[in-house]
């Protein structure tokens, strides 16, 4: 049972242009959405995360936007460079009440490929 | 600041055997949690270790078991390896309990069972 989606396998970008990385889920308690980058080789690198409160979140070139209605965030990269080349992995997060643990529901990725 | 590192980071192992995983956390946090990635799937929470104690689990068997230690490093065993247990291992300490918090991931473990 995939909780958190990512539709989208794969997408290609002409360097300088907008990337859209999209991420659909299910679970309404989820509070917490993150998105990581992850390169071959290495674990997936925290890059940005929205709060259910909020419905936007800027950081620099990467910009997330939650709508809570739809249960769909998105991931706004401009302008895209060459380095940004990588599996984007959407994450969101509900806190278990009894415990207070926090894991992590994660997509399937999607691999951006940004070309010169 | 150290970051999370995760030895060793490729292991072969027969069928049946068991191995265990480890995981120095980041400098501060006293929260580790482990998750396995199948190829071409997302990381699966496995579990999650506050303060030496198991925290939360995710669906896997009994035979994933895990450790903190005083110092909040951690390991995973994993008994009666399966073909299926072929995967990325990927520690992940955050600082906090019950906080929503950013993970740090370490490089993980890729085991191959065959």
């Amino acid at each position: 049972d995939q909780q958190v989606k990512q539709n989208s396998p794969s997408l290609s970008v002409q360097e300088g242009r907008i990337s859209i990385l999209n991420c659909d889920y299910t679970n309404s308690m989820f509070d917490y959405f993150l998105w990581y980058k992850k390169y071959p080789a290495e674990g997936p690198t925290f890059l940005i995360s929205i709060s259910s409160i909020k419905d936007k979140n800027e950081d620099g070139r990467f910009t997330v936007f939650l709508n809570k209605s739809a249960k769909h965030l998105s991931l706004h990269i401009v302008p895209s460079q060459p380095g940004d080349s990588a599996v984007y992995f959407c994450a969101a997060s509900t806190r278990l009440v009894q415990t207070g643990a926090n894991n992590l529901f994660f997509g399937t990725g999607t691999r951006l490929t940004v070309i010169p | 600041e150290t970051g999370v590192t995760q030895s060793p980071t490729h292991l072969i192992k027969t069928r049946g055997q068991q191995v265990t995983l480890r995981c120095s956390s980041q400098s501060g946090h006293n929260t580790v949690s482990w998750y396995q990635q199948a190829l071409g799937q997302g990381p699966q929470f496995i579990f999650q270790y506050y303060r030496e104690e198991e925290n939360g689990r995710g669906n896997f068997p009994p035979r994933f078991s895990g450790l903190q230690f005083p110092n909040y490093s951690s390991e995973l065993n994993v008994n009666a390896l399966e073909l299926d247990d072929s995967a990325l291992y990927l520690c992940a300490s955050s600082s906090g309990q019950g906080t929503n918090t950013e993970a740090f991931f370490g490089q993980g473990t890729r085991l191959t069972v065959v």
